[in-house]
């Protein structure tokens, strides 16, 4: 249940700020991915990363930018970012790529102003 | 952009009844077949998960039916309970991996 953290689990900003979410996991995973659920798409994968290597970037727009200095820690940095980008970010991981069984952090509900 | 098709999008039983989501997709290249149960506040669980060489999967009172001619794949909750009242995502996927989630259907299960 706690095995993947995520903080904040609620932040405001404005379009002009600069902001940061992390993910930490605590199972010895080797994958991490973020994802977007917002009210109108479904969950939408963004990144992977695999032993701290980006493998997949699912034509996320450049104001989100992620970074992997390890493999229990994930961050998305955020700038200039649009309303419309509201929405619950999710980070998981598993054990690696390739990989069934992702495990999922509660999200950080981000709302842009 | 829209491979999976999940229905219904909402759902209301009595305790004891039998939810039956279903999930059709395009992509015939998905090689896993995975639903994901979601509670408010919390990030997706696996629930259960199938691979396409098998028809159908129990695991307690949750079970797949898979289809690969017709391209979809559901879920049924037996004898469900209030605790089952969340929210499920089909999430068929690429290489195990790379999940595509359906839109979702939300469960309410009445005592």
């Amino acid at each position: 249940e706690t095995g993947v953290t995520q903080t904040p689990r609620h932040l405001v900003m404005g379009m002009t700020n600069k902001k940061s979410l992390k993910c930490e996991q605590h199972l010895g995973h080797n994958a991490m991915y973020w994802y977007k659920q917002s009210a109108k798409k479904p969950l939408e994968l963004m990144f992977v990363y695999n032993f701290k290597e980006q493998t997949e970037n699912n034509s996320v727009p450049s104001r989100f930018s992620p970074e992997c200095p390890n493999s229990s820690h994930l961050f998305l940095h955020l700038h200039t970012l649009q309303p419309e980008d509201s929405a619950l970010y999710l980070c998981a991981s598993s054990p690696r790529t390739f990989q069934e069984t992702q495990y999922f952090g509660p999200g950080t509900r981000l709302l842009v102003l | 952009q829209q491979q999976v098709k999940q229905s219904p999008q909402s759902l209301i039983v009595q305790k004891g009844g039998i939810p039956i989501i279903n999930c059709a997709y395009e992509n015939t290249a998905f090689d896993y077949f995975p639903w994901y149960q979601q509670f408010p506040g919390k990030g997706p669980a696996l629930l259960i998960a199938i691979r396409p060489d098998v028809s159908e999967k129990k695991e307690g009172r949750f079970t797949i039916s898979f289809n690969k001619s017709a391209k979809q794949f559901s879920l049924h909750i037996m004898d469900s309970q209030p605790g089952d009242s969340a929210t499920y995502f089909c999430a068929p996927a690429l290489n195990d991996y790379k999940l595509s989630f359906g839109a979702g259907t939300t469960v309410t299960v009445r005592a």
